[in-house]
């Protein structure tokens, strides 16, 4: 039972252009939704979150949009750099459980090219 | 450096051994979690302990055993080894709130033979 779903496992984009990555969950409880990125060899690292009571998030070059409607969420990095090459994970939680506990999708590899 | 630290980052072990993997967070975080990253990639929870206190403990064969002897730490005990136990495990803590994130190890990657 996949609660968490990242549907595209790759995205190649060129420098300077905007990288879309894509998550839909199923659970209607989810309340909280962080994305993270994550280098070989690394742990993940929180790139940024956004709660069910917005539907925009932004901090610099990295957007948040989420859908409730549709159970969708997407992260938007403008422009795209090659640092940027990595895989991003969409992770989603229920405020409600009160276990902290997130369910994380199966992540998408995005290649940045120069 | 304030960070979560996990040991071994490599572990290459025969079937049917008991090993341990040790995590130690410095951020004053209140929360510790084990993940498991399956060959698909898949991140699934397996633990978290909250103040020494377990808090979540999914589905996972009882031959995994969490202890935190303190907030600060969590280990991970794995007895008799299976190959289907290869995966890369990640620590993490966060403060136990809604929507915080966590803050991951480098990971250990558990290979059994």
């Amino acid at each position: 039972d996949q609660q968490v779903k990242q549907n595209s496992p790759s995205l190649s984009v060129q420098e300077g252009r905007i990288s879309i990555l894509n998550c839909d969950y199923t659970n209607s409880m989810f309340d909280y939704f962080l994305w993270y990125k994550k280098y070989p060899a690394e742990g993940p690292t929180f790139l940024i979150s956004i709660s069910s009571i917005k539907d925009k998030n932004e901090d610099g070059r990295f957007t948040v949009f989420l859908n409730k409607s549709a159970k969708h969420l997407s992260l938007h990095i403008v422009p795209s750099q090659p640092g940027d090459s990595a895989v991003y994970f969409c992770a989603a939680s229920a405020g409600s459980s009160n276990t902290g506990k997130l369910i994380f999708g199966q992540g998408t590899t995005l290649q940045v090219k120069p | 450096d304030t960070a979560v630290s996990q040991t071994p980052k490599y572990l290459v072990t025969q079937m049917g051994n008991d090993k341990s993997i040790k995590c130690e967070q410095n951020l004053g975080h209140d929360t510790m979690y084990w993940y498991k990253q399956d060959s698909k990639k898949f991140l699934k929870i397996m633990f978290s302990y909250n103040n020494k206190e377990l808090i979540i403990n999914e589905t996972v064969p009882n031959r995994f055993s969490p202890k935190s002897p303190d907030k600060a730490h969590l280990n991970l005990h794995i007895n008799s080894l299976e190959l289907g136990d290869s995966a890369v495990y990640f620590c993490a803590s966060s403060l136990r709130a809604p929507g915080n994130g966590y803050t991951f190890g480098s990971g250990t990657r558990l290979t059994v033979v």
